[in-house]
């Protein structure tokens, strides 16, 4: 049983301050993990992956993650108002033979940010 | 380019008619996926397709839901007859090939069942 845990939050931040968002997942067989941002009635959109452990930097988001300990987060630098938004931690679990499983979300954590 | 599209935006039904949610994926991709949001369950992967062949319908909740996906260019997903339960936003995506390439979602179909 695949399962993705995020807090729901809400989340508050002050503009300019970092933004830290955690998901833990319970199957040690995924390889791939994601960070999609949804805002209220729109649909998801990609901000970053990861494969690795360790940290991967796109413009203020790193990406980290520890598969020792089943955990992935997203960090968000010099938090904006248009930051605020709901974050779903995304896992997918790569089949022998290279096929793909799909996605299991987490349910998300909603971000605001203050100015 | 045109991403996903998804048709109708909305629909409002009312219990116990057959529902038919249609999805375009971009062109060239070759894995579709159907999702279903709820406030309660989050985003649910209900079905999904390689290259036009239904690979996992495990998510899908019951024999109500049916999924095709004909060619390479058009999936449905079809619920008869519909309970005021399977109210929802329902999104269907598409990626290029397999290894956790990016899903690109298309903009849902909000669903109520009165």
């Amino acid at each position: 049983q695949k399962e993705v845990e995020q807090n729901s939050g809400p989340l508050s931040v002050p503009e300019g301050a970092i933004a830290s968002l955690n998901c833990t997942y319970s199957d040690r067989g995924s390889q791939s993990f994601f960070w999609y941002r949804q805002y209220s009635g729109k649909s998801p959109e990609l901000i970053m992956f990861i494969y690795s452990n360790g940290d991967k930097e796109d413009g203020r988001f790193t990406a980290q993650l520890n598969k020792a300990s089943q955990y992935v987060s997203l960090l968000i630098r010099d938090s904006q108002p248009s930051d605020s938004a709901t974050y779903l931690c995304a896992v997918r679990f790569i089949l022998v033979g290279g096929g793909a499983d799909g996605l299991t979300f987490g349910k998300g954590t909603h971000l605001i940010i203050q100015p | 380019d045109a991403g996903v599209i998804q048709s109708p935006r909305h629909e409002v039904t009312e219990m116990g008619q057959e529902v038919t949610l249609r999805c375009k994926p971009i062109s060239g991709h070759d894995y579709l996926f159907w999702y279903r949001q709820t406030m309660m369950r989050g985003l649910e992967l209900l079905i999904y397709f390689n290259n036009n062949v239904p690979i996992d319908d495990s998510g899908m909740p019951e024999d109500r839901f049916s999924a095709k996906m004909p060619n390479a260019s058009f999936s449905t997903l079809k619920i008869q007859p519909s309970e005021p339960r399977d109210s929802a936003v329902y999104f269907c995506a598409s990626s290029l090939g397999s290894g956790g390439y990016e899903q690109y979602f298309g903009p849902g179909t909000r669903l109520t069942v009165t």
